[in-house]
């Protein structure tokens, strides 16, 4: 069974960074893509980039290029995603999903974690 | 890039039929069947109902089913139930190798 635990909520001021982690057990996961999907109150899914677990690539929408950084820590099973430059609209639940690398679908997904960006 | 553009919100009453559209591009939507539907209960964490544009993960009903013409997948629920009240969201791979979803449809069963 695929499990996927994702770090506590945060509350950073603007300007701040923000690390979410997601910790993936049940599968062996080099050949797994993982994905951030951020959700703000009462808003819609907005994908916001992936990375290779097995090695390390990412990519993500053009919008967060600037200030997303994905990476991974092999021995631990575990991904993280930081965004920096934080401002209110950035207040939203991340998400991490699991795609089987080449099935383009998220089968797996993190319980979220709600970053809150407040003065 | 754009979210897919998905009715805000589609009705119907227990028993009947409804279908939900995701309009896309010929960049994303129309390049590929490897459309993918999630079903969000509110509060609740996103689940896949539907991939590669018409197939069941193990598990899920066979109520919900899906299809594709050109730029527009097409999500139907059949047979409504209470339990279909939730909002549902599709998502496509573009042609750039990134990942796009729809503006999301709130199903309310009457």
């Amino acid at each position: 069974q695929v499990q996927m635990v994702q770090s506590g909520a945060e509350v950073r001021e603007p300007g701040a960074s923000v690390k979410v982690s997601c910790k993936a057990s049940g599968h062996t996961f080099t050949d797994y893509y993982f994905h951030w999907v951020r959700q703000a109150p009462g808003q819609g899914l907005e994908w916001m980039g992936w990375i290779n677990f097995y090695n390390g690539d990412s990519d993500s929408v053009q919008k967060f290029q600037d200030r997303v950084t994905m990476t991974r820590d092999t021995s631990i099973n575990t991904v993280y995603m930081e965004l920096s430059s934080l401002g209110s609209d950035d207040t939203a639940v991340y998400y991490c999903a699991g795609e089987l690398g080449g099935s383009y679908f998220f089968d797996y997904w993190g319980q979220g974690t709600l970053v809150i960006v407040s003065s | 890039q754009s979210a897919l553009t998905q009715p805000a919100s589609v009705s119907g009453s227990p028993g009947q039929s409804i279908t939900i559209s995701c309009t896309g591009t010929n960049s994303d939507v129309g390049s590929h069947d490897l459309v993918s539907w999630y079903q969000q209960h509110p509060g609740k964490v996103p689940e896949l109902i539907i991939y590669e544009g018409s197939k069941w993960p193990s598990g899920v009903s066979n109520r919900h089913s899906g299809s594709k013409s050109g730029n527009t997948a097409s999500l139907t629920i059949s047979g409504l139930q209470a339990e279909d009240e939730a909002d549902y969201y599709c998502c496509s791979r573009t042609r750039a190798g990134t990942f796009v979803f729809g503006s999301g449809t709130k199903v309310t069963v009457l």
